[in-house]
Parts: C-alpha cells; sequence; structure tokens
C-alpha cells in the first residue's frame, strides 16, 4: 500500500507570492489534516478536511487555506507569503469518519523556505 | 483546553541504556486518545502507539513500552537497551472530540555509540 506522498518536498518562493501544496493520502483513507512545523513553534495544526469538507480548524490567519477534492486527495495555498511562514508542512491520512481513534500516516513533508 | 506537555527537550544517553520519554496532558474529555511518533532526521512522523483513555495497560513492544497512567495524567514512554537508531526526535500527542492532534513539543532523543 502506498503511503502518503507530499509534493514538492522542497519550494523555495519569495515574500508575497503563493504557494499550493499537495498531499494525496492512502488508499480508503477520507481525512487528511495539515499542520506546520517550526523550531520555534513546534507543531501545530492547520486544519482537517473530511470527505471534501473542512471539518476543523487551527488558529492561522486567512492566508492558510486548503481543500479536498473528490478522490481524498487535499491541497492548501498560502498567500501573501511571509518570511515567517518558512517551515516544514506535513500532511496526515486517516480513515476519518466520527471514529477520532485512528492513527494518522504522515508524508514526508514539503520544506517551504520564504526569502 | 488540552495541551500536552514533554518536559524534557533533549536527552542523551550512551547506547544499551534505558531511557524514559516523559509525557503529560490535559484534557476535559472523558474518552481521548494519545499517540507517540518518532520523528528521524528524514522530517517523516512514524506511528509507534495510540492508547485510549480507557484502557489503562501497559504495552511493551520489542525494546519499547509505554506506561499509562490516569491518575497523574501521563503516557511515558521507555526503551529499553538503546540503540543508536532510536536517535530522534520523540513526539507525544493528544486528540479528543476535536479531531485534531494536538502535540508536546518533542524530546530530541540522542544516543551516543
Amino acid at each position: 500500500k502506498a503511503g502518503v506522498t507530499q509534493t514538492p518536498r522542497y519550494l523555495i518562493k519569495t515574500r508575497g507570492q503563493q504557494v499550493t501544496l499537495s498531499c494525496s493520502p492512502i488508499s480508503g483513507h477520507r481525512s487528511v489534516s495539515w499542520y506546520q512545523q517550526t523550531p520555534g513553534q513546534g507543531l501545530q495544526f492547520l486544519f482537517e478536511y473530511f470527505s471534501e469538507t473542512q471539518r476543523n480548524k487551527g488558529n492561522f490567519p486567512g492566508r492558510f487555506s486548503g481543500r479536498q477534492f473528490s478522490n481524498s486527495r487535499s491541497e492548501m495555498n498560502v498567500s501573501t507569503l511571509e518570511l515567517g511562514d518558512s517551515a516544514l508542512y506535513l500532511c496526515a491520512s486517516s480513515l476519518g469518519g466520527e471514529d477520532y481513534n485512528t492513527e494518522a500516516f504522515f508524508g514526508q513533508g514539503t520544506r517551504l523556505t520564504v526569502v | 483546553a488540552q495541551k500536552v506537555t514533554q518536559a524534557q527537550t533533549e536527552i542523551s544517553v550512551v547506547e544499551k541504556e534505558d531511557v524514559t520519554l516523559d509525557c503529560v496532558y490535559e484534557t476535559r474529555d472523558t474518552t481521548y486518545y494519545l499517540f507517540w511518533y518518532k520523528q528521524p532526521p528524514s522530517g517523516e512522523l512514524v506511528f509507534l502507539i495510540r492508547r485510549n483513555s480507557f484502557d489503562e495497560q501497559n504495552e511493551i513492544s520489542g525494546r519499547y513500552s509505554w506506561n499509562f497512567q490516569k491518575s497523574t495524567s501521563s503516557f511515558n514512554f521507555t526503551i529499553t537497551a538503546s540503540q543508536v537508531v532510536d536517535s530522534a526526535v520523540y513526539f507525544c500527542a493528544l486528540r479528543d472530540s476535536n479531531y485534531q492532534l494536538i502535540w508536546g513539543a518533542g524530546t530530541k532523543l540522542i544516543i551516543k555509540p
């Protein structure tokens, strides 16, 4: 079974630009969550999608958005990039549903550098 | 509010020593789940264990063991006879009815040969 695939692995963008990151979950998984990891703030929850609907959202500004497609693939978008958006962005895939006990499986992440 | 505390920022031991990573959590929910993940230098978070709030049995998997105690809101992780390959950052996380994972700050474990 293929794991969680995130593309691209590395990105360098300029302040003010926008960026789109992609995540393909494990086949059969309907929930996709996104996390930002920085040395200063650690791992922080961005949002979670289940069956194309955003089910939960973390405390990030509106510049951070996401969506999920009917095949469960997900994208997140960051507009008007700031230097502080430089981070490792991790996508997690899980079975989802009302049961929130299932483990999440993570991709290798996209390392975004804003210059 | 939910919170996970990993007080040990970094631990360094010599190979073959036993090491325990501490995790303390806070939640108001009666049903919740606790997780441990390992993050090697490659960056991918690797799932290690899940424990639900109704199951306080300790678990052992090879050299790894976990001690869950609701009375102290702790879910500690012990590696017996550590190996260099165990070097990584280890995260404890909590998931309750909000679905999202709440993470501890992580403990960097260094195993010296």
